[in-house]
């Protein structure tokens, strides 16, 4: 069975700080697929990255950042220079290309 | 170009009763996805459709079905409706398959069960 971890329920950073947040995945597949997704107060899901399973290259996009391990089974997202726009709830997920599975989520909130 | 489009925004229904939410995918999409979320349970798959044909199946009772027409707009049902139905409905469209692109989410049905 499929499995998402995010340990930190809730984080709490002053703008400008950097913080990471985590994301554990349980699959038995050697084909997967991780994602990260945005979600605002607004409710609508964005999307933010999506990385198979063979491509173990961290990713840089602006402020945002993504270390994919396998070796631990993690796909960590980092925002650098956080700023109150980021403020929202944070989801990893885990396709096998039959199921989406969602990790409960991590609740952001940068203060000013 | 217009994004995925969800009807109704809010519904109230009461145990029982019987519920269609309608999702509307970006034009080319072929992909669409349905999703429930519930400060409990999280978010979690309902079921998946491309051209017209069901490809995955989440863990949720037959009470829940869906159905994608030929213009790729897709429908889900609740039949039954019982308390622990309320929920966001999040629908999700994208070009390919299984989820291997982008999906685009809408901006939800939220349904509540009286």
């Amino acid at each position: 069975a499929q499995k998402v971890t995010q340990a930190q329920t809730e984080i709490s950073v002053v703008e400008k700080e950097d913080v990471t947040l985590d994301c554990v995945y349980e699959t038995r597949d050697t084909t997967y697929y991780l994602f990260w997704y945005k979600q605002p107060p607004s409710g609508e899901l964005v999307f933010l990255i999506r990385r198979n399973s063979f491509d173990e290259q961290n990713e840089i996009s602006g402020r945002y950042s993504w270390n994919f391990q396998k070796s631990t089974s993690s796909f960590n997202f980092t925002i650098t220079a956080s700023q109150v726009v980021d403020s929202a709830v944070y989801f990893c997920a885990l396709s096998d290309g039959q199921n989406f599975v969602f990790g409960p989520g991590t609740r952001l909130s940068v203060l000013p | 170009k217009a994004g995925v489009t969800q009807t109704p925004r809010y519904l109230i229904k009461t145990r029982g009763q019987q519920v269609t939410l309608s999702c509307s995918p970006i034009s080319g999409h072929r992909s669409v996805s349905w999703y429930q979320q519930t400060p409990g349970q999280g978010l979690q798959f309902l079921f998946e459709y491309f051209s017209e044909t069901q490809r995955n199946k989440g863990n949720f009772p037959g009470r829940f079905s869906g159905r994608q027409f030929s213009n790729s707009r897709s429908e889900m049902n609740v039949s039954t409706l019982e308390l622990g139905d309320s929920a966001l409905y999040l629908c999700a469209s994208s070009l390919e398959v299984d989820w291997v692109d982008e999906q685009f989410f809408g901006p939800g049905t939220r349904l509540t069960v009286l």
